[in-house]
């Protein structure tokens, strides 16, 4: 089994659609974030969260909120979809030990707005 | 602030041809630098990591080293195959939250 899991995979959504993806992790780690990729561009930083209690906005966070349910699961939210929201998205966690921190990446959600 | 920048794609290779992959970057303090690949439809794998100057990091025949001298560390593979074909990401890890930063990617096409 996968040790860190994203649903949906695909998803098709219409604009000023409110749409979550969902993130869970086996590997017990902390440590738990949220990227977008765009061609061209690179990942980019939306969310990131170091425990339960602990949320922060990355590099591109507007239009997007996060929540940690639980030390396994980190869902990103669109409040209202735009079609520039239309990426790759995907979730990572890590353990950090020292300076020798390894993010382990999900499969990735592929959404569409329309 | 931090950043990564790598050289641009798309590369096409001859199987058995080198590889070599450029990657510089901009950073305060001491980053750790990583090579991330990303499969067709897959996510990223870490490739190959170093944490401090002069380290040289390698996994499946790939190779990086850690300059310092010239923010540099780039990607390199003396005989590359046809499943090596994906997308290689430069990445470092740095500042108060040690979160990465990543370089656009280069698509590497290998042939037969």
């Amino acid at each position: 089994d996968a040790d860190v899991t994203q649903t949906p995979r695909n998803r098709i959504t219409k604009t000023g659609k409110r749409i979550m993806l969902e993130c869970s992790q086996t590997k017990g780690h902390d440590r738990m974030y949220w990227y977008r990729q765009d061609p061209g561009l690179g990942l980019r930083l939306i969310y990131y969260s170091f425990d339960v209690k602990d949320i922060n906005k990355g590099e591109i966070s507007d239009g997007y909120s996060v929540s940690r349910q639980a030390q396994a699961k980190f869902s990103l939210s669109l409040e209202s979809a735009i079609p520039n929201q239309t990426a790759l998205y995907f979730c990572a966690t890590s353990d950090q030990q020292g300076y020798q921190e390894t993010q382990y990446f999900g499969p990735g959600t592929r959404l569409l707005v329309l | 602030g931090n950043s990564v920048t790598q050289m641009e794609g798309p590369v096409t290779l001859s199987e058995e041809a080198f590889l070599t992959i450029n990657c510089t970057y901009t950073a305060t303090g001491y980053p750790s630098l990583f090579w991330y690949v990303q499969y067709p439809g897959e996510g990223l794998q870490l490739l190959l990591k170093a944490t401090k100057a002069d380290d040289k990091g390698s996994n499946k025949g790939f190779e990086a080293t850690y300059r310092k001298e010239t923010t540099s560390f780039h990607l390199e593979k003396g005989s590359v195959q046809v499943s090596d074909s994906a997308v290689y990401f430069c990445a470092l890890s740095g500042g108060s939250a040690r979160q990465l930063t990543f370089g656009s990617g280069t698509q590497l096409t290998v042939l037969p």
